[in-house]
């Protein structure tokens, strides 16, 4: 079973589109993450929620708003698509917010390509 | 600001051989967890180990292991025995303010 999963795994669309990417995950935790990992492999934040409560928005354009509709569920919904938005975008929990409970688990990813 | 660093951005070894990672960084906490993950051609996001600042001794899954030297914020990752299933990006990381700090990860390249 599944502990963090991710629709869809690939995603390719057109510039000025809008696409959404869901995540949810079955292992109880209270924390939800959404990073963006570019070609270089760099992993960057993008946010973070607690308790269906955003606490990270990290410097990222306007067009991605993420959406928590319960503490098992985080989507990121992102207009008008550009071409530096091509990358891979993880959906991650944690069990909390101190010590260990840091410890992400990831899920599988989403490439997103936009021609 | 609190800071990973991943000084080593390719490595390679042969098979059955013991490769170390590095990774340092830079904190003012005296507790906190610290921790690598591995990222195979799958990109599956993988927890290869975790180490508590607070023990002194090195935490250690199987054929992983790391050397932790907290004075230095040295953060290091052995892996043994090297397999080619091993062959992946792997990355530290380190908690700052409700979220991880990921290194820039190193390539490990396992060859026959």
């Amino acid at each position: 079973d599944t502990a963090v999963s991710q629709t869809p795994k690939y995603l390719v669309t057109q510039m000025g589109n809008d696409k959404s990417i869901k995540c949810e995950q079955n292992l109880g935790h209270d924390t939800m993450y959404w990073y963006k990992q570019d070609s270089k492999k760099f992993l960057k934040i993008m946010f973070s929620y607690n308790n269906k409560e955003l606490i990270i928005n990290e410097t990222v354009p306007n067009r991605f708003s993420p959406k928590s509709p319960d503490k098992a569920h985080l989507n990121l919904h992102i207009n008008s698509l550009e071409l530096g938005d091509s990358a891979v975008y993880f959906c991650a929990s944690s069990p909390g917010l101190a010590g260990d409970l840091y410890e992400q688990y990831f899920g599988p990813g989403t490439r997103l390509t936009v021609t | 600001a609190q800071t990973v660093t991943q000084s080593q951005p390719e490595m390679s070894v042969q098979e059955a051989e013991t490769v170390t990672l590095s990774c340092t960084y830079d904190t003012s906490e005296n507790n906190y967890y610290l921790f690598w993950y591995k990222q195979p051609p799958s990109r599956q996001m993988i927890l290869v180990i975790r180490q508590e600042a607070y023990k002194q001794q090195n935490a250690t899954e199987n054929r992983f292991s790391v050397n932790f030297q907290k004075a230095a914020k040295s953060f290091s990752l052995k892996i043994s025995d090297s397999q080619l299933g091993d062959t992946a990006m792997y990355f530290c990381a380190f908690p700052n303010t409700d979220k991880l700090i990921f290194g820039t990860g190193t390539r490990l390249q396992v060859f026959p």
